[in-house]
């Protein structure tokens, strides 16, 4: 079935730097890919829609030039995570739909562990 | 507003035991329903989806929902529950045509042996 593959699973970077995490449809093609951020015991919030060939449609409050998205391909979505701060650590994750087939099923990526220390 | 509440943050079981994880919606326009089970560090994974007719839901792991527009609720139910079924579980609600879903905040389920 169709499956999306999200990485790195996980990753510590120091206060600063830029993280990039990958998001890829494997057997199908994805012009539109979603991105997530998990609190800890809360639920998943929308940060922004990825639209191949065209910018990001971004949700009320989250900063365009923090977190940078790029879709490049059909296949390849990646959220930049740039200067990262100990407020940047959480469980991010990815999602596409799969149009191609019957109801368009949205697929999850296992997610993305930051921790920035 | 449109939300979706999950009213229980989590429910403990007996293994064996039967399960009924709650959700209300509010929601403007004709809901797509959906239920998602997370477990622990990893992502999302489809369980059931409502769109339209039948309002009792099959989906995959012996779970079931069933939508009820005079509640605004798509509770969801197993007749027994596994120890490998402690997770966390996601109500959402959305239209068909675009995946912004709105999402419960959660019910984690806690299996007793």
């Amino acid at each position: 079935g169709a499956v999306v593959s999200q990485h790195p699973s996980r990753v510590i970077c120091k206060s600063g730097t830029s993280v990039k995490i990958e998001c890829r449809s494997l057997d199908f093609q994805a012009t539109t890919m979603f991105w997530y951020r998990q609190f800890p015991k809360q639920s998943l919030m929308l940060m922004a829609t990825s639209n191949e060939g065209s910018k990001a449609t971004y949700e009320q409050g989250v900063e365009k030039d923090k977190f940078l998205i790029n879709h490049a391909s059909l296949t390849l979505s990646t959220l930049t995570v740039t200067s990262a701060h100990p407020e940047d650590s959480s469980f991010y994750i990815c999602s596409a739909p799969d149009r191609s087939s019957y109801n368009s099923p949205l697929h999850f990526g296992n997610g993305t562990r930051l921790t920035v220390t | 507003a449109q939300s979706v509440t999950q009213p229980d943050i989590h429910i403990t079981v007996s293994e064996g035991a039967s399960l009924e994880l709650r959700c209300n919606y509010s929601y403007g326009a004709t809901p797509y329903l959906f239920w998602y089970v997370q477990s622990p560090g990893q992502g999302l994974q489809l369980l059931l989806k409502y769109f339209s007719g039948d309002t009792l839901v099959q989906g995959i792991k012996g779970f079931e929902a069933e939508f009820k527009r005079s509640q605004s609720s798509f509770n969801l139910r197993k007749p027994s529950v596994h120890w490998s079924d402690a997770a966390e579980y996601f109500c959402a609600v959305g239209a068909s045509s675009n995946y912004q879903l709105i999402w419960g905040a959660g019910t984690k389920l806690i299996i007793k042996p």
